[in-house]
């Protein structure tokens, strides 16, 4: 059980475009899914918090319009990222907490992101 | 603020030597305690947790890990490693409403 997907694992586009990474949670309702990004060799950075049904709390330094979260069920948060740049390539990962024990979360296998 | 901090960022280590990752974090409230693993190319995987009860916790694949209050600590174990357990480890704090990753340990095990 607590599965969480994510699609698409791997995106590759060209700059000034927007790309959209969908996060789900495939058998438990997410009450709350987090964003996260992934440098090289780096760790976990949170990029923002998102509670269904309401506006996602970003984290200092994260652009809000330029990642844009949208949580509209309890399965599915989206991430866009708007007018990408290549700096903006990177592993996005979500996590979803809401499964059968509250406090864990659990990760979804990542998406990587080229901006050529 | 709170930090998680691991001293080792990278560890190579022979099939069989036992293992010890450091981990101190800085949160004044009640905490949670993770151990990930990234296995190369993988997503994150739970290692371990720690809630509440024996601070002494046993995870998956023969880790270990126990929490010490009064050091902040979190420790990762493991008294014989394999070629397999090559990857990265994070420890992680459960803060309030979020968590917090250390920075990592790329882990190396010689065949």
């Amino acid at each position: 059980g607590a599965v969480v997907s994510q699609h698409p694992s791997w995106v590759i586009c060209k700059s000034g475009t927007s790309v959209k990474i969908e996060c789900r949670s495939l058998d438990f309702q997410a009450t709350t899914m987090f964003w996260y990004r992934q440098f090289p060799k780096q760790s976990l950075m949170l990029m923002a918090t998102s509670n269904e049904g309401s506006k996602a709390t970003y984290e200092q330094g994260v652009e809000k319009d330029k990642f844009l979260i949208n949580h509209a069920s309890l399965t599915l948060s989206t991430l866009t990222v708007t007018s990408a740049h290549p700096e903006d390539s990177s592993f996005y990962i979500c996590s979803a907490r809401g499964g059968p024990i509250y406090n864990e979360q659990f990760f979804g296998p990542g998406t990587r992101l080229t901006v050529l | 603020a709170q930090s998680v901090s691991q001293h080792n960022h990278h560890v190579i280590l022979s099939e069989a030597a036992s293992l010890e990752l450091g981990c101190n974090y800085s949160y004044g409230g009640t905490v949670n305690l993770f151990w990930y693993v990234q296995y190369p190319g993988q997503h994150l995987q739970l290692l371990l947790k720690y809630f509440s009860g024996d601070p002494l916790v046993k995870g998956i694949k023969g880790f270990e890990a126990e929490f010490i209050k009064s050091k902040f600590s979190f420790n990762l174990r493991k008294p014989s490693v394999q070629w397999s357990d090559t990857a990265e480890y994070f420890c992680a704090v459960n803060a309030g409403d979020k968590i917090i990753f250390g920075k990592g340990t790329r882990l190396h095990i010689l065949p």
